[in-house]
C-alpha cells in the first residue's frame, strides 16, 4: 500500500537556521504529493503541493521538489522564523477513486530566537 | 479560518458510550473526508463522502458510522467507546474529487474517553 516516511523529530532550530525535512514515499503510480502544516490547538493548513514530476511546490518561503527517481518530496527554508514553530506533515494522494491523504508521522519544529 | 466548522471542539465521554460529531463543510465543497489522529497512530484516514454518497473507507471501526446530509453536513458517530478512541477528530472538504484536489481541514474535535 501507500506510504510517507518522514524524518523523526522533535528539530529545534536558531531562527534563520536553515531548515530541511525530510519526507520518501512509496506508492503505485503517480501520486500527488503534499505538505501540511499543524499550529498549536488548529486543524491542518495545506502548505504546499507538487502534481508530477520535477515540480517544485512554494510558499511563504517553504518549497519542496517531487524527485520521482527518489521517490522523496524534501521540505527546505532558507531562514526559519520563531512564526514558524509547530508540526509538519508530508502526505501523499494517491489516484482517482480514493483520493485520501496517506501523512506521514509528523515533525514537530521548534524555532528558538 | 478554513471554512470548515467541526462541533463539538471537546467532548469528553465514559466507555461504552455513544458520541456524534459533526462537520460543516466550506461552502460549495462537495467532498468530506474524516480523519483520526492519536499519538499512537497518527493521522489516519476514516471515510470519505462525496455529494451524498461513500467514496471510500480506511481503518474506520465497525462501531464507527458516518454519513452526509442532502446539505452536504456530514456526522461521524461513534458507539461503544473505548479509551483507545480518544483522539483528536478531523474532517476536511474539498470542492471536487481527485488527487490534485486540495482539502481542508476543520480544528478538530477532540474526543477523551474516560
Amino acid at each position: 500500500g501507500n506510504s510517507v516516511t518522514q524524518m523523526e523529530g522533535p528539530v529545534t532550530l536558531s531562527e534563520e537556521a536553515f531548515l530541511t525535512i525530510n519526507c520518501t514515499y512509496t506508492a503505485t503510480g503517480y501520486p500527488s504529493l503534499f505538505w501540511y502544516v499543524q499550529y498549536p490547538g488548529e486543524g491542518l493548513q495545506l502548505l504546499l503541493k507538487a502534481t508530477k514530476a520535477d515540480d517544485k511546490g512554494s510558499n511563504k518561503g517553504f518549497e519542496a521538489t517531487y524527485r520521482k527517481e527518489t521517490t522523496s518530496f524534501h521540505l527546505e527554508k532558507g531562514s526559519v522564523q520563531v512564526s514558524d514553530s509547530a508540526v509538519y506533515f508530508c502526505a501523499l494522494s494517491a489516484r482517482f477513486g480514493n483520493e485520501k491523504l496517506t501523512f506521514g508521522t509528523g515533525t514537530r519544529l521548534t524555532i528558538i530566537p | 479560518d478554513s471554512g470548515v466548522t467541526q462541533t463539538p471542539k471537546h467532548l469528553i465521554t465514559a466507555t461504552g458510550q455513544r458520541v456524534t460529531l459533526r462537520c460543516s463543510p466550506r461552502s460549495g465543497d462537495l467532498s468530506v473526508y474524516w480523519y483520526q489522529q492519536s499519538l499512537d497512530q497518527g493521522l489516519q484516514f476514516l471515510i470519505h463522502y462525496y455529494n451524498g454518497e461513500e467514496r471510500a473507507k480506511g481503518n474506520i471501526l465497525e462501531r464507527f458510522s458516518a454519513q452526509q446530509f442532502p446539505d452536504l453536513h456530514s456526522e461521524l458517530n461513534l458507539s461503544s467507546l473505548e479509551l483507545g478512541d480518544s483522539a483528536l477528530y478531523f474532517c476536511a472538504s474539498s470542492v471536487t474529487t481527485g488527487p490534485n484536489t486540495e482539502a481542508f481541514f476543520g480544528q478538530g474535535t477532540r474526543l477523551t474517553v474516560v
